[in-house]
């Protein structure tokens, strides 16, 4: 069975703080596609980042970072010196074949 | 910009109407899809549809029917609304990539439904 898990329900921080979010991922597939996306107060899904099975490198764009582990079936994201304005709750997605699956999303807040 | 659209923000029904939520996308996307959003829940896929008059039924049809007639338009039918299907439904697009690789899904804003 395929299957997200981000087991943190809701992170608060102090502006200017870093901070990871934990996703976990299930599938017996080889080739898999995993996916963040941030859904701001707004309410309108936005996409991150997208990462192959094949491919566990790890990523960084500005001050977002991606740490892929197949190892653990992982695949944590870290905001740096995080702002206001990321405070939003952030999905992590599993795709294989032909079907999505996402978590149950983390919300962020960031107190200034 | 991708743009998907969605017929209403809002959407009040009674138990028991047919509801209609619409979807448009203006970026010629084979890939639409339907979620339905409930807290602790997540998203979970009800349908999507790979191309006009396909479907296929995602985690949680039961209840929901789509409709596919054009490429740009992807429809989600609650034949008879009951108070259960209360929830946000969002709207997708993508595209299919070499390989048979989805992009990354585009999103509408949303339409909050409430079923008395």
């Amino acid at each position: 069975a395929q299957k997200v898990t981000q087991a943190q329900t809701e992170i608060s921080v102090v502006e200017k703080e870093d901070v990871t979010l934990d996703c976990v991922y299930e599938t017996r597939d080889t080739t898999y596609y995993l996916f963040w996306y941030k859904q701001p107060p707004s309410g309108e899904l936005v996409f991150l980042i997208r990462r192959n099975s094949f491919d566990e490198q790890n990523e960084i764009s500005g001050r977002y970072s991606w740490n892929f582990q197949k190892s653990t079936s992982s695949f944590n994201f870290t905001i740096t010196a995080s702002q206001v304005v990321d405070s939003a709750v952030y999905f992590c997605a599993l795709n294989t074949g032909n079907q999505f699956y996402f978590g149950t999303g983390t919300s962020l807040t960031v107190i200034p | 910009d991708v743009k998907v659209t969605q017929s209403s923000r809002y959407l009040v029904k009674r138990t028991g109407e047919k509801v209609f939520l619409e979807c448009v996308q203006d970026m010629d996307h084979e890939n639409m899809f339907w979620y339905r959003q409930d807290p602790g829940l997540g998203l979970r896929l009800i349908y999507f549809s790979y191309d006009v008059k396909m479907k296929e039924k995602g985690d949680i049809p039961e209840g929901y029917s789509v409709s596919r007639e054009k490429k740009e338009r992807f429809s989600l039918i609650l034949e008879s609304a009951s108070t259960n299907q209360t929830s946000m439904y969002l709207c997708a697009s993508s595209l299919w990539l070499a390989g048979g690789v989805y992009n990354e899904q585009f999103f509408g804003p949303g339409t909050r439904l409430t079923v008395l």
